[in-house]
């Protein structure tokens, strides 16, 4: 089955423990990224990589970072996660464009206390 | 920057009625838009995906329209059932000089009376 999935699905921490969000896509898809979802806020894009070794930042990239060393995982690493990084993380793949449909994982509930 | 933005924030409609959502954008150079569902506390579920050579995509009860010069997209759902009650969201996937990056609307809340 063609799939996004995402580790763990609920993560409660404390500040300042590193911790990491792993993604993988079964769909060799070039294209992935992340995004975090607040209420009020919407869907925020933090990072993306269009393909091995090749990241950006997207809008909110500040307190997280990427890496992108094979074409299936994108793990998403917070080195001193704070209290405002508590968030609903999500991770996206698609194929390159022009048709780039995204394929979204089923999210990761963070708690940062 | 692009902005995304959705009207109504949130719509209750009777079962069995014709509704429109609408998603506004700012920046036209885009290669595509998508519209996705979403349940809560679940992901992202790919509704319809128009490319920006597109005006409009159909699957089964739903019609989304694409007006890339007006920087206009409308999803329409026909005969709405309880089932359709999610959380509708719009996307752009910008191609501005080497940014390829996907910019949310906040989402239309809809509500289905049976």
């Amino acid at each position: 089955e063609a799939q996004v999935t995402q580790n763990p699905r609920y993560l409660i921490t404390v500040t300042g423990k590193k911790l990491t969000v792993t993604c993988s896509q079964n769909m060799n898809h070039e294209y992935m990224s992340w995004y975090r979802q607040d209420p009020g806020l919407g869907l925020r894009q933090i990072y993306y990589s269009m393909n091995v070794e090749v990241t950006d930042k997207g809008d909110v990239p500040e307190g997280y970072k990427v890496s992108r060393k094979e074409k299936r995982n994108f793990p998403l690493i917070l080195e001193s996660p704070s209290p405002n990084q508590t968030s609903l993380y999500f991770c996206a793949s698609s194929a390159v464009l022009p048709y780039n449909e995204q394929f979204f994982g089923p999210g990761t509930r963070l708690t940062v206390l | 920057k692009q902005e995304v933005t959705q009207i109504p924030a949130a719509l209750s409609v009777p079962e069995g009625e014709n509704l429109v959502l609408n998603c506004s954008f700012t920046d036209s150079a885009i290669y595509n838009l998508q519209w996705f569902r979403q349940d809560p506390g679940k992901g992202l579920t790919s509704l319809l995906l128009i490319q920006s050579s597109q005006r409009e995509q159909t699957s089964g009860r739903l019609n989304a329209s694409l007006d890339k010069s007006s920087g206009r997209s409308t999803l329409y759902i026909a005969a709405s059932q309880p089932g359709d009650s999610a959380t509708y969201l719009c996307a752009v996937f910008e191609s501005g000089g080497s940014n390829y990056k996907l910019t949310f609307g906040k989402g239309t809340l809809l509500t289905v009376n049976p």
